[in-house]
């Protein structure tokens, strides 16, 4: 267990919606990254939050939107939807803000999301 | 700008053989880590092995190893006594703590029996 939580874990929805993916970070961890990865695909980098501010944003589409809370757990927002947008999509910690820092990225399970 | 190759698509070994996954990396900072992480088929990303860039001596996990080359920029992962549960895709990635990760596209590992 990785200590990162991600909800839900699956979602089908039609075209045209909007949906929202949920991420808890790691207990203490102050950055939260989200990636997305279609089928047989590599990972590709979204977006980067570090303790509520953006730090980083990769190949997110405009349709795309992210926030990271007070509390840090983040939410992905994804509207419009397309038949492209399926994939699984993850939420990563780092930079714990106490203790040993490894430098690693610690994933959730990630949210299976399916549009028809 | 901030890359990782990884040349091998694909690789397979016979089940207790030896294998390398190549990766090699641009950056021109001088202090981050490097990681090797494994996705098998259920998807979840796990990490196999972590360097830190200013350790010379390279890391070991069990059967995984790295040969970590920092003037190069290279950072295999060696598998030994390959198994079939090391069959995944393996990612090579380097980052920097609170800042942005970076990785390669991935070489899909088969263990043949």
């Amino acid at each position: 267990d990785s200590g990162v939580t991600q909800t839900p874990k699956h979602l089908i929805t039609a075209t045209g919606q909007r949906v929202t993916l949920r991420c808890s970070p790691r207990s203490g961890d102050l950055s939260v990254y989200w990636y997305q990865q279609s089928l047989d695909q590599g990972l590709q980098f979204l977006i980067q939050y570090y303790n509520g501010e953006e730090r980083a944003k990769g190949n997110i589409l405009e349709r795309f939107s992210a926030q990271q809370f007070p509390d840090l757990h983040s939410e992905l927002n994804l509207s419009s939807l397309e038949l492209g947008d399926s994939a699984l999509y993850f939420c990563a910690s780092s930079a714990p803000s106490t203790g040993p820092n490894t430098g690693e990225l610690f994933f959730g399970e990630g949210s299976r999301l399916t549009v028809l | 700008a901030q890359t990782v190759t990884q040349s091998q698509p694909e690789m397979s070994v016979q089940e207790a053989e030896t294998v390398t996954l190549s990766c090699t990396y641009d950056t021109s900072e001088s202090d981050y880590y490097l990681f090797w992480y494994k996705q098998p088929p259920s998807r979840q990303m796990i990490l196999v092995i972590r360097q830190e860039a200013y350790k010379q001596q390279n890391a070991t996990e069990n059967r995984f190893s790295v040969n970590f080359q920092k003037a190069a920029k290279s950072f295999s992962l060696k598998i030994s006594d390959s198994q079939l549960g090391d069959a995944a895709m393996y990612f090579c990635a380097f980052g920097f703590t609170g800042n942005q990760f970076y990785f390669g596209t991935g070489t899909s590992l088969t263990v043949i029996p």
